[in-house]
């Protein structure tokens, strides 16, 4: 059956350092790959996009990898600051978009 | 504005009673979406809809029935509730489901079965 792993359910880093989130996924072949934030009591926000014939995306802080071959994608956050601190899902589709289960970041000051 | 909203946020309501949960967009989408997401804050898809019409429904008990009056609107009806129904339910909308993009996402209803 189709799988989604999103590393550690929870990630602890010092501000300033660069935070890697992973997302591994089985018995699928995603024609993109999505990132997004979710915040307490709110709805998830998107983040990226990266598509199966990309290898790298990037956005202000942001950087997102796909290796199809590995069926992984990483998700980087440079410089992370304490207002980085939510729980970061990825979703694979099209079609039936499938979400991972989320790593919870958190940023110490 | 509000692009995707939800009523209500809250919703608490005993076993067997039946509900529901509006949605609406103003962004102009062609494919509106149910998730559930439970406890353990996983977030799974129930129903989509593209332009009104049907094209996921995932394995959901046939107590929850979605409806699209138009492509603007995505309701959720849920009859006879039970226990594990509690859950925060979130409506979201993107251009189309095939080209991949971003999904907007309303803030939720928080539903309580006692």
């Amino acid at each position: 059956s189709q799988k989604i792993e999103q590393n550690s359910e929870a990630l602890n880093i010092q501000e300033g350092k660069t935070a890697t989130l992973t997302c591994n996924y089985t018995n699928y072949s995603p024609a993109y790959l999505q990132w997004y934030r979710q915040d307490p009591g709110r709805g998830p926000v998107f983040l990226l996009l990266i598509r199966e014939n990309e290898k790298e995306k990037r956005k202000e802080r942001l950087k997102v990898t796909f290796d199809t071959t590995l069926k992984q994608s990483l998700f980087h956050i440079t410089a992370s600051q304490p207002a980085d601190s939510a729980t970061y899902l990825c979703a694979l589709g099209p079609n039936d978009m499938r979400f991972g289960a989320g790593t919870r970041l958190t940023v110490k000051p | 504005d509000t692009a995707v909203s939800q009523t209500p946020k809250y919703l608490v309501t005993q076993m067997g009673n039946d509900k529901s949960i509006k949605c609406e967009q103003n962004l102009g989408h062609d494919t509106m979406y149910w998730y559930k997401q439970d406890s353990k804050k996983f977030l799974k898809i129930m129903f989509s809809y593209n332009n009104k019409e049907l094209i996921i429904n995932e394995t959901v008990p046939n107590r929850f029935s979605p409806k699209s009056p138009d492509k603007a609107h995505l309701n959720l009806h849920i009859n006879s509730l039970e226990l594990g129904d509690s859950a925060v339910y979130f409506c979201a909308s993107s251009q189309d489901y095939r080209g991949g993009g971003e999904q907007y996402f309303g803030p939720g209803t928080r539903l309580t079965v006692t």
